[in-house]
């Protein structure tokens, strides 16, 4: 069974601080995604990592991804409140039409 | 542009009574489709998805099914609910059938309570 694992669940950091959110998955992709969703809202996409070593940024948020180790990360860059929301990364299992989900991490950004 | 619209956006129905989501996606042609649910503050669980007309593939065992009647709507439905239902339904598509590394696209979400 494929599994997709994010850590930390729950992050508070203050603003101006650097985090790191990590997601480890079982199955081999070459395809990884980044989501944000925030409170009571649908899921907006964010980065689409599609081969080994890839890294794409945008703002304040960095991500990359290893498929050798199967691990993204998704780094924060010195964070401000509007960065608060929930962060889910979502890998597609090869030749698969469908998106994995991990379990989200909560991101609260404190002043 | 494209553009996907779901609806309700939020309902509240007894146990036992039936249920039926509708989503529509306009700009684009022979999309793949997609049903998730997200229950309160947890991540999303696929429930169905189509690579096109009559064709859909269930994830899960439930009493909630899917139906592709038109290249682009796609419908959740259920004859009874169950308390477990409840939750955060999400519509979503992807731009061709290959997928190949486009990324999925979702709608606003229908918020379903079960009473």
């Amino acid at each position: 069974e494929l599994k997709v694992e994010q850590n930390p669940l729950f992050l508070s950091m203050q603003e101006g601080k650097n985090y790191t959110i990590y997601c480890n998955y079982s199955t081999t992709s070459d395809r990884l995604y980044w989501y944000r969703q925030d409170p009571g809202k649908s899921l907006e996409s964010l980065f689409v990592l599609l081969s080994n070593g890839a890294v794409k940024q945008e703002g304040r948020l960095m991500a990359s991804l290893d498929t050798k180790a199967r691990l993204s990360t998704l780094h924060i860059t010195a964070a401000v409140h509007d960065l608060s929301a929930t962060y889910f990364c979502a890998v597609e299992p090869d030749s698969s039409y469908k998106l994995i989900f991990g379990s989200g991490t909560r991101l609260l950004v404190r002043p | 542009s494209q553009t996907i619209h779901q609806w309700p956006a939020t309902l509240v129905q007894p146990v036992g009574s039936p249920l039926s989501l509708e989503c529509t996606v306009e700009g684009t042609s022979n999309p793949n489709l997609y049903w998730y649910r997200q229950a309160a503050g947890r991540g999303l669980q696929l429930l169905f998805y189509s690579v096109g007309i009559g064709q859909i593939s269930s994830e899960v065992p439930q009493n909630l099914s899917a139906s592709r009647p038109q290249d682009r709507q796609f419908i959740l439905s259920s004859k009874k609910l169950l308390l477990s239902d409840s939750g955060f339904y999400l519509c979503a598509w992807s731009p061709d059938r290959s997928h190949s590394g486009n990324t999925i696209y979702f709608g606003e979400g229908s918020w379903l309570t079960v009473v």
